[in-house]
């Protein structure tokens, strides 16, 4: 079935790093591509999502680009903030199948320090 | 924009107790989402439903059980609490349609079974 792998951490950064986190997929049909963010004490939101092979999405300094070559959607920042520690997800969704449902990765906390 | 509020943020019960959590969206979505969220398993799809007194089992739907009696409410129930169900819960919803796979979480409720 459908799966998602990326990167669990936790990490820690400084203000200002360069952020990669990695994910892969394994997917049949033509998946939908997101990453969502989830802020302490809060739910779950959406950051970016791709759509279709080579869309690029962007949200907040925050990039991913859909490789479908690689079966990646790894998610970067060039220069993370403070406010940027949460756990991120990496996820995706088999519209092919008309599925509706969503398949998440494990999670990776990031912790930026100033 | 969306809103998609839970009962409560904190929860304590007994083990053996009926539990009720309840999730309500403004939006008018059709998809409804419970999940669990643990450290190191990520989210984990418990119940969905796509229409009114329509379900559909996720991934872990043992122990658990839904309603959804309304279109903005989805209800998880679980029937008899144990301790292995000490977790986060979330709850989501999207429309159908193109935008069907951005899902919209809720605050999250944290049980814990004593």
């Amino acid at each position: 079935g459908n799966s998602v792998t990326q990167m669990e951490g936790p990490v820690t950064l400084s203000e200002e790093a360069f952020l990669t986190i990695n994910c892969t997929y394994t997917a049949t049909g033509y998946p939908s591509l997101f990453w969502y963010v989830q802020y302490p004490g809060e739910g779950l939101q959406l950051l970016l999502k791709a759509t279709k092979a080579d869309d690029k999405g962007s949200n907040k300094g925050f990039e991913a680009t859909y490789r479908k070559e690689t079966t990646s959607f790894h998610l970067e920042k060039g220069s993370v903030q403070v406010s940027d520690s949460a756990v991120y997800f990496c996820a995706l969704s088999d519209s092919w199948s008309g599925s509706e449902k969503l398949v998440f990765g494990k999670g990776m906390k990031l912790t930026v320090n100033p | 924009d969306v809103k998609v509020t839970q009962s409560s943020r904190y929860l304590v019960k007994r083990t053996g107790e009926k539990v009720f959590l309840e999730c309500v969206q403004d939006m008018d979505h059709e998809n409804m989402f419970w999940y669990r969220q643990d450290p190191g398993l990520g989210l984990r799809l418990i119940y969905f439903s796509y229409d009114v007194k329509m379900k559909e089992k996720g991934d872990i739907p043992e122990g658990y059980s839904v309603s959804r009696e309304k279109k903005e409410r989805f209800s998880l129930i679980l029937e008899s609490a144990s301790t292995n169900q000490t977790s986060m819960y979330l709850c989501a919803s999207t429309l159908r349609g193109l935008e069907a796979d951005t899902q919209y979480f809720g605050p999250g409720t944290r049980l814990t079974v004593l």
